[in-house]
């Protein structure tokens, strides 16, 4: 799996858009990218995840660049609730005999501030 | 509501005792996971499950055990010679093995008396 790269710590006013950016210059063609969050001492949530357009669910927005090196997930409007390590992650699925763990790196912690 | 749920959220383990960790999931996935996390750290896997009476090794299986004799239950017991159990446990499910989608329950903070 293609390593990922993220800023540590990052913070982000209530109400505001947080952007969180993801490198993963090595990424393959078959390659999804995924975000996870985990909320302290909660279990990891899955967020989205995107192959090479642009996805919206109603938690946040995957922007994904056109070469695929790298990605930006947008909570638009960013609360309190949203305080999490957020984890990108980049996978290959429904490949026969591909590994079946996943892969956290250090992730970014998103401090929202009142 | 589905979702995956574990139980119980702390569990206290004394010296030479077998404790097992429950999860159970609603969710008709055929895949389940046990990760442990250590403080800091990222996710690493003891063991999955593809399918019912199906199970294999994670990267650190050695002190754990599981089974798999219903689809929505995947119990985890943390034996004695596990000898450094203090972590948080999770569970983990997805709709099949190779779609990698996994869904976490709310985990367990396993702590040696």
């Amino acid at each position: 799996d293609a390593k990922t790269t993220q800023p540590p710590s990052m913070d982000c006013a209530e109400g505001r858009a947080a952007n969180l950016p993801c490198n993963h210059s090595t990424i393959s063609g078959n390659e999804y990218v995924y975000w996870y969050r985990q909320i302290h001492s909660q279990g990891p949530q899955y967020i989205i995840h995107g192959l090479k357009n642009n996805e919206t669910n109603e938690m946040a927005s995957l922007i994904i660049t056109e070469d695929r090196k790298s990605s930006t997930l947008i909570l638009p409007h960013a609360t309190l609730r949203d305080t999490a390590v957020y984890y990108c992650i980049v996978r290959v699925i429904n490949a026969v005999g591909s590994a079946r763990q996943l892969t956290f790196g250090s992730g970014t912690q998103l401090t929202v501030l009142p | 509501d589905g979702g995956i749920t574990q139980s119980p959220k702390y569990l206290f383990r004394k010296e030479g005792q077998n404790v097992t960790l429950s999860c159970e999931q609603n969710l008709n996935h055929d895949a389940m996971y046990w990760y442990r996390q250590d403080p800091g750290q990222g996710l690493r896997l003891i063991y999955y499950s593809q399918i019912v009476n199906d199970f294999q090794k994670g990267d650190i299986a050695e002190g754990y055990s599981v089974s798999r004799e219903k689809k929505e239950s995947f119990p985890l017991t943390v034996t004695s010679a596990q000898k450094n159990p203090t972590a948080f446990y999770l569970c983990a499910s997805s709709l099949t093995s190779s779609r990698e989608t996994q869904y976490f329950g709310p985990g367990t903070r396993l702590l040696v008396l």
